[in-house]
Formats: C-alpha cells, sequence, structure tokens
C-alpha cells in the first residue's frame, strides 16, 4: 500500500503569517488516467473533515483562496497565505490514485495552532 | 444542502455486533458512490468501506474485511455498515462520506468494551 507521510506533525504559526504544510506519499500518485488524486482535508476541533483541496491544486467549493496546494508525483504541499484563528485544526492529505483496496491512504495529520 | 447523518453507535461487548445507518439529503443519493471512514478517539483517519452508486462494487479494508458489511438502499436515501465480532481496536467515530470524500455526516461513536 502506498504510505503517505506528513512534516510538520505540529505546527506554531502567528496570526496572519504563512503556513506550509507538506506530504509525501511512498510512490508516485500519478494515475493511468493522467490524474493524480491527491487532497487535502481540514478538520478543526470537534468536527468531521472537510474536503479543502483536491487533484493537487483545486479548491473545493467553499474554501477560501487562501488556501492553495501544488506539487507532483511523491512530494505536495498545502500552503495558507495568511492564517486566520478559524485555521486552527488537523490538516490530512490524501490519496485514491492505488487501484482500491484501500480506496483512500491518509497521511499521519498536522497539527496546527496559534503561537 | 447536501446533510449526511449517521446513527446505531454505542457501547458493545467484544464479540458482539452494531449497525450503523447514514441518511442522506440534498442531493441525488442514488447517483454517488459511499464511503465509511473512521477515526479512533485521539487519532487519525482510516478508511473503511467504500460502495458503487448500485451496489455492485463493494471494497473493504483488511482490518475490516469478513466482519464488516456495507450496503445501502436508494430508495431510502440510507447507507449502511453492519458491524460483527467487533473488537476493542473498533473503537472510534464511524463517518458516512460521500465519494471523493467531499462531503461528511457528524459521525458516530461505537466504543467496545467489555
Amino acid at each position: 500500500d502506498i504510505v503517505m507521510t506528513q512534516t510538520p506533525l505540529s505546527s506554531p504559526v502567528t496570526l496572519g503569517q504563512p503556513a506550509s504544510i507538506s506530504c509525501r506519499s511512498s510512490q508516485s500518485l500519478v494515475h493511468s488516467d493522467g490524474n493524480t488524486y491527491l487532497s487535502w482535508l481540514q478538520q478543526r476541533p470537534g468536527q468531521p473533515p472537510r474536503l479543502l483541496i483536491y487533484k493537487i491544486s483545486n479548491r473545493f467549493s467553499g474554501v477560501p483562496d487562501r488556501f492553495s496546494g501544488s506539487g507532483a508525483g511523491t512530494d505536495f504541499t498545502l500552503k495558507i497565505s495568511r492564517v486566520e484563528a478559524e485555521d486552527v485544526g488537523v490538516y490530512y492529505c490524501m490519496q485514491a490514485t492505488q487501484p482500491p483496496p484501500p480506496m483512500y491512504t491518509f497521511g499521519q495529520g498536522t497539527k496546527l495552532e496559534i503561537k | 444542502e447536501v446533510q449526511l447523518v449517521e446513527s446505531g453507535g454505542g457501547l458493545v461487548q467484544p464479540g458482539g455486533s452494531l449497525r450503523l445507518s447514514c441518511a442522506a439529503s440534498g442531493f441525488t443519493f442514488s447517483s454517488y458512490e459511499m464511503n465509511w471512514v473512521r477515526q479512533a478517539p485521539g487519532k487519525g483517519l482510516e478508511w473503511v468501506s467504500y460502495i458503487s452508486s448500485s451496489g455492485s462494487t463493494i471494497y473493504y479494508a483488511d482490518s475490516v474485511k469478513g466482519r464488516f458489511t456495507i450496503s445501502r438502499d436508494n430508495a431510502k436515501n440510507s447507507l449502511y455498515l453492519q458491524m460483527n465480532s467487533l473488537r476493542a481496536e473498533d473503537t472510534a467515530v464511524y463517518y458516512c462520506a460521500r465519494d471523493p470524500l467531499d462531503r461528511w455526516g457528524q459521525g458516530t461513536l461505537v466504543t467496545v468494551s467489555s
């Protein structure tokens, strides 16, 4: 199975400053159809996860444009241009490129907190 | 508005069974593939099971294969997870999520303990 590794596991950030989370996969996430099924989820405290980014860099409906995704192959990054208080939570990368099962594999999660 | 509402969680003894339900609304349920994803207390996310829109294709995580059964009733806009032979390590919040995990329910807690 593909293993997803996130760094850092914890990220203290000052309000208004940028934040960046990295995700590395153990194998290339380029699918045979040419797409790369790498997504990012946000889980605020006490809430279910929420889809932020899909296929590396596409923002899901309602996601603020301060969130952006980039990368290719096995290395991916989620960036928040200016952190707001509501961004506190845990961020997960996930892949859906590998033929199932499993359908999805998640990173360990990165906890974003305010300094 | 898309809504997914899970129910059926609770406390069960090791070896016992539970059936989770997920009621969907706000979208054409019969057109979407669905998943169950779980999260142990204080831990990360683990994909559990997938079912295609018609129910003809089903996948399970190795950790639950042979013990859990996913199903759906498109006439009732509902998704189910029958969980048998439950173990302590199955203790988690169980979420139903629309494929490709773009919408999630609030989750239902399953606790396996004697």
